[in-house]
């Protein structure tokens, strides 16, 4: 019930293209959910997040889509460009967690020139 | 402002050694975080500071790891002994308090990779 399944593993997309990342999860008492951006050799960075009152947040290019009743969420990249080549990671945390983050298993984009 | 520092960036030892690394977090923030990054894996917890108190460490293997923010800033992480298992990075993150939510971002430093061999 703690988990958070991140799909798919690894995507490619052309320059110019939606690079779309989706996650679920389980436990309903989840009440924020960041997506972190990590580049080789470094930490994960936060890139955006939303809480679960609304079911779109949009920060340039950077899009997520929340969908309550289906326990289920996604990061939409527009225009995608290589420096945006990285592994992107969902992750959840509630107020019964303190601040603890479940992680997704990660997704690793290419982003082609 | 600073961001999160640790140290040793890189660490490579025997199985059945012990070694220990070091996380300062950003000034001001009361929170400190130690996650463990397995290759291809998402961050796992293992512990959490509220200034020098332990909030959560269920996920910590106490029989072999043990981690201390004695001042309520910097933190140290030790393995002993260690075990092949043990392979990842080793992250620390910070956050002003101990909440969730976009008032409490938490923030990473690079991490420490070790190697066991």
């Amino acid at each position: 019930q703690q988990q958070v399944k991140q799909s798919p593993q690894s995507l490619i997309v052309q320059k110019g293209g939606i690079s779309i990342i989706n996650c679920a999860y389980e436990n309903t008492a989840f009440d924020y959910f960041p997506w972190y951006q990590q580049f080789p050799g470094k930490g994960p960075a936060l890139l955006i997040a939303i809480r679960p009152d609304v079911s779109e947040k949009k920060e340039g290019r950077f899009t997520i889509s929340f969908n309550k009743s289906a326990k289920q969420f996604s990061l939409h990249i527009m225009d995608s460009q290589p420096g945006d080549s990285a592994t992107y990671f969902c992750a959840a945390s509630g107020w019964s967690n303190t601040g603890k983050l479940i992680f997704g298993q990660g997704t690793t984009l290419q982003v082609k020139p | 402002e600073a961001g999160v520092a640790q140290s040793p960036r890189y660490k490579i030892i025997e199985k059945r050694q012990s070694v220990a690394f070091w996380c300062n977090p950003i000034s001001g923030h009361a929170t400190l975080y130690w996650y463990q990054q397995i290759l291809g894996q998402g961050p796992k917890l293992l512990i959490q500071f509220q200034n020098n108190g332990v909030v959560d460490d269920s996920q910590l293997p106490k029989d072999r790891f043990s981690a201390e923010r004695l001042k309520g800033v910097d933190s140290t992480l030790k393995i002993q002994p260690a075990k092949l298992e043990d392979s990842a990075v080793y992250l620390c993150a910070s956050s002003l308090g101990p909440g969730t939510g976009p008032n409490q971002p938490q923030h990473f430093g690079d991490g420490t990779r070790l190697s066991i061999l």
